[in-house]
């Protein structure tokens, strides 16, 4: 019953490594989500999108480029990896439907992908 | 949106009632309160969430002050199960979007 995928629990790259990290939603959301969480730090937004080929910039964006080609799929790309993003990075999906008829602002997260960076 | 101020951590016995505390004093009218909880080594699941009403569900029971300015999260019994890392959120519902910004939260640790 997983509904929101994120195709790597673990990863491990080198620095300078150009990094996808995907995420696949089956519940026909218009939202979607990318957050990092660090240690100390809670959750930070990087990038959202409310429809397919748009996105929006989050709190801590740079370093960071994210692709919505398909509804269902919203990718995360790393250009060049740095240590600094070793981190737990997390998919998050939402319905803007359901917001707005129920004020349910409900995100479905995925179970997380935890990047090292080397 | 408002900010939201919760104690770091608390414990709780199990089987006992956990009262979780949230203080969002510069809530707006048209600003929902909502909670999530993170278990470890998982992403945050939604609890519930709230406008002016008190609201229950199968998880939780979420008290709103009369005034909005703040908000308990009740866990009627809890178990081991429910130590996890519980966030309060005020977030106005918006056409698109509906980004949430999630802050510290409270550490909760049930005891047997």
């Amino acid at each position: 019953d997983v509904k929101v995928t994120q195709s790597s629990r673990y990863l491990v790259k080198r620095t300078g490594e150009k990094v996808f990290l995907e995420c696949v939603q089956d519940m026909d959301h218009e939202n979607m989500f990318w957050y990092r969480q660090d240690p100390g730090l809670g959750l930070r937004l990087i990038y959202f999108s409310y429809d397919v080929k748009m996105k929006e910039k989050g709190d801590i964006p740079e370093g960071y480029s994210v692709s919505r080609e398909k509804k269902e799929r919203f990718s995360l790309i790393l250009e060049s990896a740095s240590t600094n993003q070793t981190s737990m990075y997390l998919c998050a999906s939402s319905s803007t439907r359901q917001g707005l008829s129920s004020g349910a602002n409900v995100l479905t997260f995925g179970a997380g992908s935890r990047l090292t960076v080397l | 949106d408002a900010k939201t101020t919760q104690p770091t951590s608390m414990d709780c016995a199990e089987g006992r009632a956990a009262n979780l505390p949230c203080n969002h004093s510069t809530i707006s009218g048209n600003e929902y309160v909502y909670w999530y909880r993170q278990i470890h080594s998982q992403g945050p699941q939604y609890i519930i969430h709230g406008l002016k009403n008190n609201e229950t569900n199968e998880m939780a029971s979420l008290i709103i002050t009369e005034d909005r300015k703040s908000s308990t999260l009740i866990l009627p019994h809890a178990t081991l199960r429910d130590t996890a890392v519980y966030y309060c959120i005020v977030r106005a519902i918006k056409a698109a979007g509906n980004k949430l910004t999630f802050g510290g939260g409270t550490r909760v640790l049930v005891k047997p």
